[in-house]
């Protein structure tokens, strides 16, 4: 069956420390790739995507995600983390010519110890 | 530019009756989707519409309707509430198909809460 999977549902790193949340799809094509951040009470907000060319993307935040298509996957990861990253963060996908569809894995609350 | 508007932000309502949404997208964009966020089933899609056109429709009962405006707004309504229909409504907007590398842009959200 199509789907997204995050397979940790939450995280605690210290601050400082490096992050990595991940996120596998299973899909007959390579779909497009996307990873937003939802801070508490808030809408969703784009960090980085993957369409097509360089596997390795560069998002707004110092976060950066790499495309491997041998494993599905679509990695986030940050070098060090600050307190203010604290919040959830979901993985998504996009299928081509599916319009304005985007289906969602089931998120990854990170928290961040001080 | 003014980012996506959701009105309201927080509504109460009680099982059976009904509710409408509203959504105002970036403007110039001519796509709108809506999600329904809950901590059990989390983010999923409910429809898509395109230049006032239902393009895009997620597995959702036939309570769940909406529609766009001539201007890109829209709204979506829930018809005859139940308990489970409570969640975090979320309007997404977008210029370009994700499908094609498009940008979505989220609104805050709505929460509706059905007692």
């Amino acid at each position: 069956a199509q789907s997204v999977t995050q397979p940790d549902i939450h995280i605690t790193v210290s601050e400082g420390a490096s992050l990595e949340l991940r996120c596998n799809y299973s899909y007959g094509a390579t779909p497009y790739l996307f990873w937003y951040v939802q801070s508490p009470g808030q809408g969703l907000q784009l960090l980085l995507k993957y369409f097509s060319g360089d596997t390795l993307v560069q998002g707004i935040k110092g976060f950066e995600a790499e495309f491997k298509r041998s494993q599905s996957s679509f990695n986030l990861r940050k070098p060090s983390v600050h307190w203010s990253d604290a919040a959830e963060y979901f993985c998504a996908v996009a299928l081509y010519n599916q319009g304005g569809k985007l289906i969602f894995g089931q998120g990854t609350e990170l928290s961040v110890k001080p | 530019k003014a980012g996506v508007t959701q009105t309201p932000r927080y509504l109460i309502k009680t099982r059976g009756q009904q509710v409408t949404l509203s959504c105002s997208p970036i403007s110039g964009h001519r796509s709108v989707s809506w999600y329904q966020q809950t901590p059990g089933q989390g983010l999923q899609f409910l429809f898509e519409y395109f230049s006032e056109t239902q393009r895009n429709k997620g597995n959702f009962p036939g309570r769940f309707s909406g529609r766009q405006f001539s201007n890109s707004r829209s709204e979506m309504n829930v018809s005859t509430l139940e308990l489970g229909d409570s969640a975090l409504y979320l309007c997404a907007s977008s210029a370009e198909d994700p499908g094609q590398g498009g940008d979505q842009y989220f609104g805050p959200g709505t929460r509706l809460l059905v007692l």
